[in-house]
């Protein structure tokens, strides 16, 4: 079936510097996609989200760049800092009636200080 | 923002024995809610739609006489894992979506099962 994968399953970024996080989608509909941030034994945070009519958003201190041409998205953590340390999901809806979330595997980061 | 709270945090049952989990939308009412299940270093995977004043829709391969989901309330959806069994063990996690423009989910802390 269609899915929501990334590139890379662990990062590891020098506190201050920015931090990219990759994500490819395969559903072409895919209209609606999501940005979470897990901490370990907690729930999904929101992060930031974005959709298929946009190329980017920006929020604080992160910035989501879909390229549906190619069907990724990214993550862009600036100054990253000790708390950024968590797991990252994308996922995606393929419309925004149905929510039934679809979500990558994840990727791990973490700060070094 | 909105919250939800999802309770117990963690818990730790005999094999057999049945252990209900609740999530509530504390701020907003929620006629959907969701459920996850999360296994360590793996990703969420949906297991049922929680629809108040209705059925749950169960994703293929959830048991729903294994998963027992009520929503009887616009705050309030319960999952009761029956006669639970080790492989049930697990971290679990719902999910609310907010209403009106601007819609968003908004995740449960999250509830660790363990079954001995």
């Amino acid at each position: 079936g269609e899915s929501v994968g990334l590139h890379l399953p662990t990062l590891s970024v020098q506190e201050g510097d920015n931090s990219i996080i990759n994500c490819a989608y395969s559903n072409s509909a895919s209209d609606y996609f999501i940005w979470y941030k897990q901490e370990s034994g907690k729930g999904p945070q929101f992060i930031i989200d974005i959709r298929s009519n946009m190329d980017k958003r920006q929020g604080q201190r992160v910035t989501v760049l879909l390229n549906k041409t190619v069907k990724h998205l990214s993550l862009q953590i600036a100054a990253t800092q000790p708390g950024d340390s968590a797991v990252y999901f994308c996922a995606e809806i393929p419309n925004f009636g149905n929510e039934k979330l679809t979500f990558g595997t994840g990727t791990r980061l973490t700060i070094i200080p | 923002g909105a919250v939800v709270s999802q309770h117990p945090s963690w818990v730790i049952c005999k094999s057999g024995t049945s252990v209900k989990i609740e999530c509530r939308s504390l701020d907003f009412q929620a006629t959907t809610m969701f459920w996850y299940r999360q296994f360590p270093k793996q990703s969420l995977m949906l297991m049922a739609t929680s629809n108040e004043g209705s059925k749950a829709t169960y994703e293929q391969g959830v048991e729903k006489d294994k998963f027992l989901i009520n929503h009887a309330s616009l705050t309030l959806s319960t999952l009761t894992v029956t006669s639970a069994h080790p492989e049930d063990s697990s971290f679990y996690i719902c999910s609310a979506r907010t209403q009106g423009v601007g819609e968003k989910l908004f995740f449960g802390s999250g509830t660790q099962l363990s079954v001995l």
